[in-house]
Protein backbone atom coordinates (compact mmCIF):
# COMPACT_ATOMS: atom_id res chain seq x y z
CA UNK A 1 0.00 0.00 0.00
CA UNK A 2 1.30 3.70 -0.74
CA UNK A 3 2.06 5.45 2.05
CA UNK A 4 0.72 8.48 3.65
CA UNK A 5 1.94 11.60 5.86
CA UNK A 6 0.03 13.07 8.70
CA UNK A 7 0.62 15.72 11.23
CA UNK A 8 1.84 14.52 14.69
CA UNK A 9 -1.07 16.38 16.80
CA UNK A 10 -3.66 18.78 16.28
CA UNK A 11 -5.44 20.80 18.18
CA UNK A 12 -9.02 22.54 18.20
CA UNK A 13 -11.60 24.46 20.51
CA UNK A 14 -14.86 22.27 21.09
CA UNK A 15 -17.70 22.90 19.24
CA UNK A 16 -15.41 24.38 16.48
CA UNK A 17 -14.77 22.26 12.65
CA UNK A 18 -11.38 20.58 12.62
CA UNK A 19 -9.85 19.89 9.66
CA UNK A 20 -7.12 16.85 9.45
CA UNK A 21 -5.03 16.30 6.41
CA UNK A 22 -3.04 13.52 4.82
CA UNK A 23 -0.72 13.59 2.14
CA UNK A 24 -0.85 10.52 0.29
CA UNK A 25 1.29 11.27 -3.10
CA UNK A 26 1.63 7.46 -4.66
CA UNK A 27 -1.74 6.63 -4.04
CA UNK A 28 -2.69 4.67 -7.38
CA UNK A 29 -5.95 4.84 -9.27
CA UNK A 30 -7.48 1.69 -7.31
CA UNK A 31 -6.37 3.02 -3.41
CA UNK A 32 -9.33 3.57 -1.08
CA UNK A 33 -8.80 6.03 1.63
CA UNK A 34 -9.87 4.89 5.06
CA UNK A 35 -9.96 6.92 8.23
CA UNK A 36 -9.77 5.37 11.80
CA UNK A 37 -9.83 6.79 15.21
CA UNK A 38 -8.51 5.62 18.02
CA UNK A 39 -9.52 6.67 21.58
CA UNK A 40 -7.41 6.47 24.78
CA UNK A 41 -7.47 2.74 25.69
CA UNK A 42 -9.64 1.30 22.67
CA UNK A 43 -9.03 -0.48 19.73
CA UNK A 44 -9.43 1.77 16.21
CA UNK A 45 -12.94 2.72 15.60
CA UNK A 46 -13.60 2.73 11.62
CA UNK A 47 -14.68 6.45 10.32
CA UNK A 48 -14.80 7.16 6.82
CA UNK A 49 -13.60 5.80 3.77
CA UNK A 50 -14.06 7.11 0.02
CA UNK A 51 -12.27 6.71 -3.38
CA UNK A 52 -12.85 9.69 -5.61
CA UNK A 53 -16.06 11.44 -4.51
CA UNK A 54 -16.32 13.45 -1.14
CA UNK A 55 -18.04 11.49 1.53
CA UNK A 56 -20.29 12.24 4.49
CA UNK A 57 -21.77 10.08 7.44
CA UNK A 58 -22.54 10.62 10.95
CA UNK A 59 -19.56 10.77 12.52
CA UNK A 60 -17.16 13.01 9.73
CA UNK A 61 -17.19 13.71 6.25
CA UNK A 62 -14.04 12.93 3.87
CA UNK A 63 -12.89 15.61 1.16
CA UNK A 64 -10.45 14.29 -1.62
CA UNK A 65 -8.65 16.44 -3.70
CA UNK A 66 -8.92 16.48 -7.67
CA UNK A 67 -5.82 14.58 -8.28
CA UNK A 68 -6.22 12.03 -5.16
CA UNK A 69 -3.20 12.88 -3.83
CA UNK A 70 -4.29 14.31 -0.68
CA UNK A 71 -7.46 14.06 1.64
CA UNK A 72 -8.82 15.98 4.32
CA UNK A 73 -11.29 14.53 7.54
CA UNK A 74 -13.64 16.67 8.76
CA UNK A 75 -15.04 16.75 11.79
CA UNK A 76 -17.93 19.26 12.10
CA UNK A 77 -18.25 20.31 15.35
CA UNK A 78 -15.72 18.76 17.73
CA UNK A 79 -16.48 17.47 20.75
CA UNK A 80 -14.31 16.40 24.22
CA UNK A 81 -14.87 12.65 23.26
CA UNK A 82 -13.48 13.07 19.72
CA UNK A 83 -9.69 13.90 21.48
CA UNK A 84 -8.55 11.02 19.49
CA UNK A 85 -5.75 9.42 17.36
CA UNK A 86 -6.70 9.65 13.78
CA UNK A 87 -5.37 7.10 11.37
CA UNK A 88 -5.29 7.92 7.38
CA UNK A 89 -4.64 4.29 5.70
CA UNK A 90 -4.37 3.62 1.80
CA UNK A 91 -5.91 -0.12 1.23
CA UNK A 92 -5.54 -1.60 -2.57
CA UNK A 93 -7.10 -4.07 -4.31
CA UNK A 94 -4.36 -6.23 -4.49
CA UNK A 95 -3.74 -6.64 -0.68
CA UNK A 96 -4.87 -10.50 -0.19
CA UNK A 97 -5.45 -10.21 3.25
CA UNK A 98 -6.94 -6.77 3.30
CA UNK A 99 -4.90 -6.00 5.95
CA UNK A 100 -4.23 -2.82 7.29
CA UNK A 101 -1.21 -0.99 7.81
CA UNK A 102 -1.36 2.18 10.56
CA UNK A 103 1.18 5.02 10.53
CA UNK A 104 1.56 6.71 13.87
CA UNK A 105 -1.53 9.05 13.08
CA UNK A 106 -2.71 12.63 14.27
CA UNK A 107 -3.18 12.83 17.87
CA UNK A 108 -6.49 15.37 17.83
CA UNK A 109 -6.78 17.28 21.91
CA UNK A 110 -10.27 18.81 22.05
CA UNK A 111 -10.02 22.52 24.30
CA UNK A 112 -12.63 22.60 26.45
CA UNK B 1 -24.59 -8.28 15.12
CA UNK B 2 -21.22 -9.14 14.82
CA UNK B 3 -19.11 -8.98 17.99
CA UNK B 4 -15.13 -9.55 18.77
CA UNK B 5 -13.79 -10.60 21.92
CA UNK B 6 -10.35 -10.82 24.03
CA UNK B 7 -9.49 -12.42 26.82
CA UNK B 8 -7.64 -11.52 29.12
CA UNK B 9 -8.41 -7.47 29.43
CA UNK B 10 -4.84 -7.34 31.18
CA UNK B 11 -2.23 -9.63 32.18
CA UNK B 12 1.51 -9.76 33.95
CA UNK B 13 3.86 -11.79 33.19
CA UNK B 14 7.14 -12.43 33.93
CA UNK B 15 10.48 -12.97 31.73
CA UNK B 16 10.66 -16.18 30.00
CA UNK B 17 7.01 -17.32 30.41
CA UNK B 18 4.46 -18.52 27.98
CA UNK B 19 2.12 -16.71 26.23
CA UNK B 20 -1.81 -17.52 25.27
CA UNK B 21 -4.49 -15.17 24.17
CA UNK B 22 -7.61 -15.34 22.58
CA UNK B 23 -10.08 -14.03 20.12
CA UNK B 24 -13.21 -14.72 19.37
CA UNK B 25 -15.98 -13.12 16.36
CA UNK B 26 -19.56 -14.12 16.61
CA UNK B 27 -22.04 -13.48 14.19
CA UNK B 28 -20.08 -14.08 10.69
CA UNK B 29 -18.10 -16.45 9.05
CA UNK B 30 -15.32 -16.90 7.12
CA UNK B 31 -13.88 -13.92 8.59
CA UNK B 32 -10.23 -12.23 7.96
CA UNK B 33 -8.18 -12.70 10.96
CA UNK B 34 -5.78 -10.02 12.44
CA UNK B 35 -3.59 -9.42 15.70
CA UNK B 36 -2.14 -6.07 16.03
CA UNK B 37 0.47 -4.94 18.77
CA UNK B 38 1.02 -1.35 20.04
CA UNK B 39 3.77 -0.47 22.31
CA UNK B 40 3.46 2.30 24.83
CA UNK B 41 3.50 5.44 22.86
CA UNK B 42 3.82 4.01 19.61
CA UNK B 43 1.36 3.43 16.81
CA UNK B 44 -0.17 -0.10 15.96
CA UNK B 45 2.03 -2.93 14.45
CA UNK B 46 0.16 -5.39 12.24
CA UNK B 47 1.70 -9.09 13.81
CA UNK B 48 -0.52 -11.57 11.70
CA UNK B 49 -3.30 -12.33 9.78
CA UNK B 50 -5.10 -14.75 8.87
CA UNK B 51 -7.72 -15.50 5.86
CA UNK B 52 -8.68 -18.88 6.88
CA UNK B 53 -8.41 -21.86 9.16
CA UNK B 54 -4.74 -22.69 9.67
CA UNK B 55 -3.55 -20.42 7.37
CA UNK B 56 -1.52 -17.51 8.85
CA UNK B 57 0.47 -15.11 7.55
CA UNK B 58 3.71 -13.47 9.79
CA UNK B 59 4.35 -9.82 9.00
CA UNK B 60 7.03 -9.40 11.84
CA UNK B 61 9.85 -12.20 12.15
CA UNK B 62 9.51 -12.33 16.41
CA UNK B 63 9.18 -14.83 19.48
CA UNK B 64 5.21 -14.69 18.54
CA UNK B 65 3.06 -17.09 16.87
CA UNK B 66 -0.43 -17.36 16.10
CA UNK B 67 -2.87 -20.19 15.18
CA UNK B 68 -6.61 -20.29 13.98
CA UNK B 69 -7.84 -23.76 14.75
CA UNK B 70 -11.29 -23.02 13.91
CA UNK B 71 -12.69 -20.27 11.80
CA UNK B 72 -13.38 -17.87 14.85
CA UNK B 73 -10.94 -18.41 16.92
CA UNK B 74 -7.52 -16.33 16.46
CA UNK B 75 -4.51 -16.92 19.26
CA UNK B 76 -1.71 -14.74 19.79
CA UNK B 77 1.19 -17.43 21.57
CA UNK B 78 4.35 -17.34 22.67
CA UNK B 79 6.71 -19.94 24.33
CA UNK B 80 9.28 -17.61 26.14
CA UNK B 81 7.90 -13.72 26.82
CA UNK B 82 10.86 -10.77 26.32
CA UNK B 83 10.25 -7.75 27.79
CA UNK B 84 9.97 -5.88 24.62
CA UNK B 85 6.68 -8.20 24.03
CA UNK B 86 4.93 -5.88 26.30
CA UNK B 87 2.28 -3.96 24.25
CA UNK B 88 -1.59 -3.22 23.93
CA UNK B 89 -2.44 -6.43 22.02
CA UNK B 90 -5.71 -5.75 19.20
CA UNK B 91 -7.29 -8.49 17.78
CA UNK B 92 -9.26 -7.69 14.70
CA UNK B 93 -11.61 -8.89 12.22
CA UNK B 94 -12.98 -8.21 8.42
CA UNK B 95 -14.77 -9.40 5.42
CA UNK B 96 -12.04 -10.47 3.19
CA UNK B 97 -11.62 -9.52 -1.06
CA UNK B 98 -12.33 -6.03 -1.30
CA UNK B 99 -10.65 -2.98 -0.37
CA UNK B 100 -13.10 -1.08 0.94
CA UNK B 101 -13.89 -3.45 3.93
CA UNK B 102 -13.99 -2.13 7.42
CA UNK B 103 -11.80 -3.90 10.05
CA UNK B 104 -13.52 -4.32 13.23
CA UNK B 105 -11.13 -4.36 16.52
CA UNK B 106 -11.42 -6.17 19.60
CA UNK B 107 -11.07 -4.40 23.37
CA UNK B 108 -7.57 -5.51 23.94
CA UNK B 109 -5.24 -7.55 25.82
CA UNK B 110 -2.59 -5.19 28.08
CA UNK B 111 0.01 -7.08 28.36
CA UNK B 112 2.87 -6.37 30.53
CA UNK B 113 6.20 -8.31 31.11
CA UNK B 114 8.37 -8.11 33.92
Amino acid sequence: DAKTTQPNSMESNEEEPVHLPCNHSTISGTDYIHWYRQLPSQGPEYVIHGLTSNVNNRMASLAIAEDRKSSTLILHRATLRDAAVYYCILRGLTVTGNQFYFGTGTSLTVIP
Amino acid sequence: SQTIHQWPATLVQPVGSPLSLECTVEGTSNPNLYWYRQAAGRGLQLLFYSVGIGQISSEVPQNLSASRPQDRQFILSSKKLLLSDSGFYLCAWGAGGRPYNEQFFGPGTRLTVL
